[in-house]
């Protein structure tokens, strides 16, 4: 089973900020089969970006995933708001995998 | 509009049984393999199981491999959860969603209900 770490724990920033979340695997991830998901309390995930890098319909271009192999970046350029939030990413092998999440909060 | 709307969790004693539903709505279901995850109270999420379009490939996590069962009834545009010999641990929001965004090798999922919560507790 692959392992998910994710990094930092918690991610505290201010908006306008640039927020960048790191999910390192422990072993190499098939084809970049890696996603991203934002949640906000109380509520259900909400995808952003799939196969690492391709950002979901609706998603602000302000959210970019980059990454291959063992090491995958998620990159909010400038946070609004609305981004303050906890971020899971989550790997598409035989058992798809989450991390255990990034909160990102207002400083 | 596409809606995903789960139902049957509760409390149960440790080594009962639940089912839970997902009613489909705003799309085919039939065209979309779905997927189960659970989110434990104040954890992360836990992916629990997925199926094919038709229900002849189902995928489970090892931590609930042999004790749940998913299964799909495509005319009612509703997809099952069998919960059995639940544990403590299996205490969770259990959601269902669509995969649907596919690419070459895999399907991930864009639409998610609003969960349903089982307790397991004596």
């Amino acid at each position: 089973e692959i392992v998910l770490t994710q990094s930092p724990g918690t991610l505290s920033l201010s908006p306008g900020e640039r927020a960048t979340l790191s999910c390192r695997a422990s072993q190499s991830v098939s084809s970049s089969l890696l996603a991203w998901y934002q949640q906000k309390r109380g509520q259900a995930p909400r995808l952003l970006i799939y196969d690492a890098s391709n950002r979901a319909t609706g998603i602000p271009d302000r959210f970019s995933g980059s990454g291959s192999g063992t090491d995958f970046t998620l990159t909010i350029s400038r946070l609004e708001p609305e981004d303050f939030a906890v971020y899971y990413c989550q790997q598409y092998g035989s058992q798809k995998t989450f991390g255990q999440g990034t909160k990102v909060e207002i400083k | 509009e596409v809606q995903l709307v789960e139902s049957g969790g509760g409390l149960v004693q440790p080594g009962g049984s639940l089912r839970l539903s997902c009613a489909a709505s705003g799309f085919t279901s039939s065209a979309y393999w779905m997927s189960w995850v659970r989110q434990a109270p104040g954890k992360g999420l836990e992916w629990v199981a997925n199926i094919n379009t038709d229900g002849s490939d189902k995928r489970y996590a090892d931590s609930v491999k042999g004790r749940f069962t998913t299964s799909r009834d495509n005319p009612k545009n509703s997809l099952y959860l069998q919960l059995n010999s639940l544990r403590a641990e299996d205490t969770a929001v259990y959601y269902c969603a669509r995969e649907g965004i596919c690419t070459a090798a895999a399907c991930y999922p864009d639409y998610w209900g609003q969960g349903t919560l089982v307790t397991v507790s004596s």
